[in-house]
């Protein structure tokens, strides 16, 4: 599976936007860039996810660069609540049922996100 | 409501016995995961299936062992095996048959192991 290397940790104060990046050298081109985050003793939660063309939905942006090597979540204004751990993940979308591999996603460490009151 | 549950969110139980946590899902998902996640570190797949009666091992099986009778149940026993059990047990679903891949998740249940 292709790796992906994120910050251990980042800050922001509240209301202000966060940028969270995300590198992923080896990503195929196949490879869908998902993005989870996981609030204290919670399970995780989806995010947003994109392959190519820069993604937005009512929780975040997702800025994919033009060579795929790396992306950058956005939050566009940071709240007390969107304190988590972020994952950034490459899955690989084949057709179902077909072999067993391509519906794991492998979680990393994640950045540890601090809102600043 | 539709979701994921898993029973019950805190549980203790001696070194030496197995032990079964609970996965139920009513959003009529084919695939369904589970995950083991110690402190700071990230999530690490021990079983997977995506279809009833039948399942993969993930990264870390060892120890552990799982069911899949029903489409909205797959239940995992922790065995006496598992050197290290006392961890958060994460349990997902996935419509794999649908446009996204998006994961649901339980929860969680805290084993441990005293």
């Amino acid at each position: 599976d292709a790796k992906t290397t994120q910050p251990n940790s980042m800050e922001s104060n509240e209301e202000e936007p966060v940028h969270l990046p995300c590198n992923h050298s080896t990503i195929s081109g196949t490879d869908y860039i998902h993005w989870y985050r996981q609030l204290p003793s919670q399970g995780p939660e989806y995010v947003i996810h994109g392959l190519t063309s820069n993604v937005n939905n009512r929780m975040a942006s997702l800025a994919i660069a033009e060579d795929r090597k790396s992306s950058t979540l956005i939050l566009h204004r940071a709240t007390l609540r969107d304190a988590a751990v972020y994952y950034c993940i490459l899955n690989s979308r084949n057709t179902p049922y077909s072999g067993g591999s391509n519906y794991k996603l492998t979680f990393g460490k994640g950045t540890l996100l601090t809102v600043n009151p | 409501d539709g979701g994921i549950t898993q029973s019950p969110k805190y549980l203790f139980r001696k070194e030496g016995q197995n032990v079964t946590l609970s996965c139920e899902q009513n959003l009529n998902h084919d695939a369904m995961y589970w995950y083991r996640q110690d402190p700071g570190q990230g999530l690490r797949l021990i079983y997977y299936s995506q279809i009833v009666n039948d399942f993969q091992k993930g990264d870390i099986a060892e120890g552990y062992s799982v069911s899949r009778e029903k489409k909205e149940s797959f239940p995992l026993t922790v065995t006496s095996a598992q050197k290290n059990p006392t961890a958060f047990y994460l349990c997902a679903s996935t419509d794999i048959a649908g446009v996204l891949t998006e994961q649901f998740f339980g929860p969680g249940t805290r084993l441990t192991v005293l």
